[in-house]
């Protein structure tokens, strides 16, 4: 079966310092990958894709996301936490048949102490 | 602010009413969406729209019943509900075509919905 794992349902960092959100994930082909924010009572945003090419993507906000195709991951990075990081990050995968379908993964909340 | 705008952004009703839910979007977008978000957990896909056409069905309850009036709105009637029908649910949008798949999909801010 075709999944995307985000193996930390929660993440603490403090203040300055640089995070990491992780996401693996297990599907046939070669898909595209996508992370997305969620503030509280709001929809969720996106920050950034990866398609194809460069393996380190930059995206909104100062996060960026590195694409390993050996370990199928794509974690999503940013070099210095901001207590307004704090939010509901999901990660997702849509294939590349031509659906309109995203597999997404739990979701992680980022805490990012002051 | 988000280029998708729901109405309402709340909605209390009973399991006998019916209601309807409402999406709008400026963008060109071809492909509308409806999801289902319970509390942390990721959206669940209900229906998806390519060029005011009905193409995905996530095997919903009839309870549920879509509308694409036009290209910029997105209707979702509800009737009958249960209360564990009560969630977020989300509207998005996207560009259509040859490389749907790669389109990042654009989310309003939801209408989060109680079944008493």
């Amino acid at each position: 079966a075709q999944s995307v794992a985000q193996p930390e349902d929660q993440v603490n960092v403090a203040e300055g310092n640089p995070l990491t959100v992780k996401c693996t994930y297990s599907v046939s082909g070669n898909p595209y990958l996508f992370w997305y924010v969620q503030y509280p009572n709001r929809g969720l945003q996106f920050l950034l894709k990866y398609i194809t090419g460069d393996n380190l993507v930059k995206g909104s906000y100062g996060f960026e996301a590195e694409f390993n195709k050996s370990q199928t991951s794509f974690h999503l990075k940013k070099p210095s936490a901001l207590v307004s990081d704090s939010a509901l990050y999901f990660c997702a995968v849509s294939l590349t048949s031509g659906t309109y379908k995203y597999i997404f993964g739990t979701g992680t909340r980022l805490k990012v102490l002051a | 602010d988000t280029e998708v705008t729901q109405t309402p952004k709340h909605l209390v009703m009973g399991m006998t009413n019916k209601k309807s839910l409402k999406c709008e979007q400026h963008m060109g977008h071809r492909a509308m969406y409806w999801y289902k978000q319970k509390a942390k957990k990721p959206p669940e896909l209900m229906f998806v729209y390519s060029y005011e056409k009905l193409s995905i069905n996530e095997s919903v309850p009839s309870r549920f019943s879509p509308e694409c009036p036009n290209s910029s709105l997105l209707n979702l009637h509800l009737h009958a509900l249960q209360p564990e029908d009560s969630a977020l649910y989300l509207c998005a949008s996207s560009q259509d075509g040859d490389r749907k798949s790669n389109q990042p999909q654009h989310f309003g801010d939801g209408t989060r919905l109680s079944i008493l």
